[in-house]
């Protein structure tokens, strides 16, 4: 069936490169997002990108994708505490009605 | 700008009580959608709706009702509350199906 997978944890100092990757099962999405989730908040879109582009970049953001491998990333560049959060990739399931989520990746930064 | 609305933010109910979450849209989304959201479960879809008086079900829809009489307003109906349903339900909208989501801030549920 359709899968969004994650690591679940990530640990780094403040000031390092975060990276964190999601693999997915169905490619026919059109986006692929990122999503970040504050203690006791909704999720908010962080950033996304076209299924037909390798990367993009957005301030101390950017994303991989690699389609091959149905494999993405995002990158969070001189990582800060305030990044400390759960984040979500997702995807649109294959009949295109709803957002698959992963099970989010907590990172915790530390100072 | 309201975005998406959930009323309550906490509600704590006893088994076999019955209540409706409430959730309203300002941003004349056409999809509207419940998610629960479990440690280590991630967010699983309940019921989606694409429409006024279109609504289908999720990965997890037991024990839940929807309806969609208005384009602004998705309520959420637990007919008769179990532990299990103990969760953070989160609704959301877009414009379409597969399109960018937006949350509202989520409604802790505790069923004792």
């Amino acid at each position: 069936g359709e899968d969004v997978e994650q690591s679940l944890f990530l640990s780094v100092r403040e000031g390092d490169s975060s990276v964190i990757n999601c693999t997915y099962t169905d490619s026919s999405s059109t986006y692929l997002y990122w999503y970040k989730q504050e203690p006791g908040a909704g999720l908010q879109l962080l950033t996304y990108i076209f299924s037909n582009m390798d990367m993009k970049q957005d301030q101390r953001l950017t994303v991989l994708l690699n389609k091959k491998d149905k494999h993405l990333s995002l990158r969070i560049a001189d990582t800060q505490t305030g990044d400390s959060a759960i984040y979500f990739c997702a995807d649109a399931n294959q009949a295109g009605t709803a957002l698959i989520f992963g099970k989010g990746t907590t990172l915790s930064v530390s100072s | 700008n309201a975005g998406v609305t959930q009323t309550p933010k906490f509600q704590v109910l006893k088994t076999g009580q019955s209540m409706t979450l409430q959730c309203a849209q300002d941003m004349n989304h056409e999809y509207m959608s419940w998610y629960r959201q479990d440690p280590g479960m991630g967010l699983r879809l309940i019921h989606y709706s694409v429409g006024a008086g279109i609504t289908d079900q999720g990965e997890v829809p037991n024990g839940y009702n929807v309806s969609r009489s208005t384009t602004e307003d998705f309520p959420l109906r637990l007919l008769s509350a179990a532990p299990s349903q103990t969760s953070v339900y989160f609704c959301a909208s877009s414009s379409r199906a597969g399109d960018v989501l937006f949350f509202g801030s989520g409604t802790q549920l505790s069923v004792l």
